[in-house]
């Protein structure tokens, strides 16, 4: 199935430096949504995006959208070891309700 | 806690078999997703409910049924199990109501088939 390019796959940091990551896609989507995923559990909701160009924050987390509608950032400031995870991209291509269809994941390590 | 919940958490069975999972979705959400997450294939959409209707299928085997219920629960059936069914299944909720498109994930059922 189809899946957005996400990139870096891995990524091994110290605690204190600053992480991005991003995704994109061949097609527009019309919300980006980026989660996070712990071993054992399911995605976690970080942050929702809905208008081109738009710029969102959640404590330390920035996501924005891409004004082509193509791709989405993620930035996370100052990483904590509890930021180590499998981030992913998620995109939806109707106004509501529709399916999501998620990037392969960025594996961030955060060494203390 | 998302508030969507899942049972079982883990599940083994043979090849061959069938098994049903079960979700419930956030409190007055009245959308279930399902979603296969696998090493090598990802996270991948199955199949969407909107209060009991069936709204949108994607990657969805013909093995594998869904529905959901009028207390808005839902059920995956996965049927004929093979090998390649092992992956963790999750479910999301969605507010039946507009602006948020955000869907809120369980904590999935991981499927082992032996």
């Amino acid at each position: 199935g189809q899946q957005l390019n996400q990139s870096p796959q891995s990524m091994f940091i110290q605690e204190g430096e600053d992480v991005s990551m991003n995704c994109t896609s061949s097609s527009i989507f019309n919300t980006w949504l980026w989660y996070k995923q712990e071993p054992g559990e399911g995605p976690v909701l970080l942050i929702a995006l809905y208008k081109a160009g738009e710029l969102t924050s959640n404590g330390r987390l920035t996501a924005q959208f891409g004004i082509t509608r193509k791709d989405s950032f993620l930035n996370i400031s100052a990483s904590i070891p509890s930021d180590v995870g499998i981030y992913f991209c998620a995109g939806q291509k109707e106004t509501s309700g529709s399916r999501l269809t998620f990037g392969e994941g960025t594996q961030l390590t955060v060494n203390p | 806690d998302s508030g969507v919940t899942q049972t079982p958490k883990h599940l083994i069975t043979a090849t061959g078999q069938r098994v049903t999972l079960r979700c419930s979705p956030r409190s007055g959400d009245l959308s279930v997703y399902w979603y296969q997450q696998s090493l090598d294939q990802g996270l991948q959409f199955l199949i969407q409910y909107y209060n009991g209707e069936e709204r949108a299928k994607g990657n969805i085997l013909e093995r594998f049924s869904a529905q959901q219920f009028p207390d808005l629960h839902s059920e995956l059936n996965l049927s004929s199990l093979e090998l390649g069914d092992s992956a963790l299944y999750f479910c999301a909720s969605r507010a039946g109501t507009r602006p948020t498109n955000e869907q809120f994930f369980g904590p999935g059922t991981r499927l082992t088939v032996l």
